[in-house]
């Protein structure tokens, strides 16, 4: 079965801090797509950043970046100069050949002034 | 990017009786849309993928004769709560893929009374 794991249920930090949150899967399939959502309090699901599996090279998105280790199925978040407006839930996600997509449990990220 | 609309965003109604919530995408055709629920400070769970001219297929566990599912457009699917319960009250959520990206819908809280 495919799964994702996030171990962070809830995070703060400081407003401009740089934050990393974590992330691991589990799939036997070689090509793939993986997320980062956002839902803030509006419940509106916002993707953050996308990676390609086959491509090596980490995605970045302005103040957002990922760690995507393949072989250790790693794919963590990094926000910098973190905004009070950051604050929200934040899901991982994987989509599978079927176009499924399998969210984790979400890190609660609360970023404080 | 593209538009996927959720119509209502809430509803309240009475236990025993069915509840349709709609959800479309208004620039872009779909042949595949999935419905998530989400229960209060949890994750998304996929309850059902909704094919396009067919039968939908639902995840393990979920009650197909509760759950009705209809896809009778490219950019329309419905899902009815059939003989509501309070249990059934809820935050549902419907995606679609365009592309690479999904796209999800703002939502539907149903409250059943």
């Amino acid at each position: 079965a495919q799964t994702v794991t996030q171990s962070q249920p809830e995070m703060s930090v400081q407003e401009a801090e740089t934050v990393t949150l974590s992330c691991t899967y589990d799939t036997s399939e070689s090509n793939y797509y993986l997320f980062w959502y956002k839902q803030p309090p509006s419940r509106q699901m916002i993707l953050v950043i996308r990676q390609e599996a086959y491509k090596q090279q980490n995605a970045t998105e302005n103040r957002f970046s990922v760690n995507f280790q393949k072989a250790a199925k790693s794919f963590s978040l990094k926000i910098s100069d973190s905004q009070l407006g950051d604050t929200a839930m934040y899901f991982c996600a994987f989509m599978n050949r079927d176009d499924k997509i399998i969210f984790g449990k979400g890190t609660r990220l609360h970023i404080l002034p | 990017g593209a538009v996927v609309s959720q119509h209502p965003s809430w509803v309240i109604c009475k236990s025993g009786t069915s509840v349709k919530i709609e959800c479309r995408s208004l620039d872009f055709q779909a042949t595949t849309m999935f419905w998530y629920r989400q229960f209060p400070k949890q994750s998304l769970m996929l309850m059902a993928t909704s094919n396009e001219g067919s039968k939908a297929t639902y995840e393990q566990g979920v009650e197909k004769d509760k759950f009705l599912i209809n896809h009778a457009s490219l950019t329309l699917s419905t899902l009815t709560v059939t003989s509501a319960h309070p249990e059934d009250s809820s935050f549902y959520i419907c995606s679609a893929r365009d592309g690479t990206e999904a796209f999800f819908g703002q939502g539907t809280r149903l409250t059943v009374v």
